[in-house]
């Protein structure tokens, strides 16, 4: 299966909480995980990405948790601030299909002040 | 240093007609992608050019074509337009075909299908 499963499909938090998402693939192929941040008007931006030889990489207030059992991963976002509101998508693509990422449906976060 | 840019930024055109959208990478980059971003989805891959020619295609029929040139530069050709083919088309560029390669996107040609 191609497909990368993305939840929610919408979050609201609080200013200075943590935001929590979520994606699920079913291909063991998969071997690139990255996360994209897009606000309207303009085209997805990388955030930061894992390789499953890692179960966590932080960068910032960013952190993905990798879990290659459960073929999960997640994007938490520390600190949640107003400018974080946005479109998140994760993705995945497999060593061989150069550069095809394939996306989960995006996750609509709001950081109310 | 120019990111990726897109022209038109949008476009309207009546079902059966036929589009061509532009895209440029960023400076150094020799790959070029096309997604079709459906509203409130994910991008979806459409394909991928290097040294002129298509490396890669996504599950897109034949009325999706493309061509890259020498300057790298690319065009998304979409002929007998569908109603369907309303989107956002992203073109993403990269340096090379490693997998990993950070893809850098461009902010869209928002195309309406009427």
């Amino acid at each position: 299966q191609q497909q990368v499963k993305q939840s929610p499909q919408s979050l609201i938090v609080q200013k200075g909480g943590i935001s929590i998402i979520n994606c699920a693939y079913e291909n063991t192929a998969f071997d690139y995980f990255p996360w994209y941040q897009q606000f309207p008007g303009k085209g997805p931006a990388l955030l930061i990405a894992i390789r499953p030889d890692v179960s966590e990489k932080k960068e910032g207030r960013f952190t993905i948790s990798f879990n290659k059992s459960a073929k999960q991963f997640s994007l938490h976002i520390m600190d949640s601030q107003p400018g974080d509101s946005a479109t998140y998508f994760c993705a995945a693509s497999m060593r061989g299909n150069t550069g095809k990422l394939i996306f989960g449906q995006g996750t609509t976060l709001q950081v109310k002040p | 240093d120019a990111g990726v840019t897109q022209s038109p930024t949008h476009l309207i055109k009546t079902r059966g007609q036929q589009v061509t959208l532009r895209c440029s990478p960023k400076s150094g980059h020799d790959t070029v992608s096309w997604y079709q971003q459906a509203l409130g989805q994910g991008p979806q891959f459409i394909f991928q050019y290097y040294e002129e020619e298509e490396r890669q295609r996504g599950n897109f029929p034949d009325r999706f074509s493309g061509h890259q040139f020498p300057n790298y530069s690319s065009e998304l050709n979409v002929n007998a337009l569908l109603l369907g083919d309303s989107a956002l088309y992203l073109c993403a560029s990269s340096s090379g075909l490693a997998f990993s390669d950070t893809q850098y996107f461009g902010p869209g040609t928002r195309l309406t299908v009427l």
